[in-house]
């Protein structure tokens, strides 16, 4: 089974603070993606990746950035958290041809004080 | 601009009868649609994949129909169980073949 791990569950970090959520999947994935789900709305495309070093911008990439230095590994840091920031992060994988299916992360519940 | 509707109220039902949710969408033509489900404080698991040539899918008690006249599918649960109970999210081609246009899910709650 494709198996994505996220690196917290649950965050809390100060407004200011530089937060980085780890993303690591095991099945040689090509694409990783980044989302924030929010109460109500759909899950927003913040930032994603198609191959090593590569990164493309979602719907929502103020406030973020990416690395992706090996394929297993996708993070999303934030450069300086602000109270809106606070949301359920999601990671998800894809193999390579597109529409296979997107296999999520655990998710990690980011508090921003 | 691209949408997706999905029923915002939560969706009830007694155990044993079928359960139907809708997703709708607008300004655009999607070639493939996927239903996930959600558990609290959990990632989303795929359930079913309908490709627009696609007019009805069917895996064990779930099916999935597509309409692309109306421009709407339909996630039906039959023989619902308590179990099934969940938020159940549909998703969409984008203009990118990378990207994923999300509905916010319906919360589906299936009482003994």
């Amino acid at each position: 089974d494709v198996k994505v791990t996220q690196s917290s569950r649950y965050l809390v970090k100060r407004t200011g603070e530089k937060v980085f959520l780890e993303c690591v999947q095991d099945m040689d994935h090509e694409n990783m993606f980044w989302y924030r789900q929010d109460p109500g709305l759909g899950l927003r495309l913040i930032y994603f990746s198609y191959d090593v070093k590569m990164k493309e911008k979602g719907d929502i990439p103020e406030g973020y950035s990416v690395s992706r230095e090996k394929k297993e590994r996708f993070s999303l840091i934030l450069e300086s958290a602000s109270t809106n920031q606070t949301s359920m992060y999601l990671c998800a994988s894809t193999p390579q041809g597109f529409p296979d299916t997107q296999y999520f992360g655990p998710g990690t519940r980011l508090t921003v004080l | 601009s691209q949408k997706i509707e999905q029923n915002s109220e939560a969706l009830n039902i007694q155990e044993g009868k079928t359960a139907t949710l809708t997703c709708n969408y607008t300004n655009y033509s999607p070639a493939y649609l996927q239903w996930y489900r959600q558990d609290p404080g959990r990632g989303p698991v795929f359930l079913l994949l309908i490709r627009e040539n696609e007019k009805e899918k069917r895996k064990e008690r779930l099916k999935v129909t597509f309409d692309t006249t109306l421009k709407q599918s339909l996630f039906h649960i039959t023989a619902s169980q308590p179990a099934d109970s969940a938020t159940y999210l549909c998703a969409l081609v984008g203009n990118s073949n990378y990207q994923l246009i999300w509905g916010a899910g319906t919360k589906l709650i299936i009482k003994p």
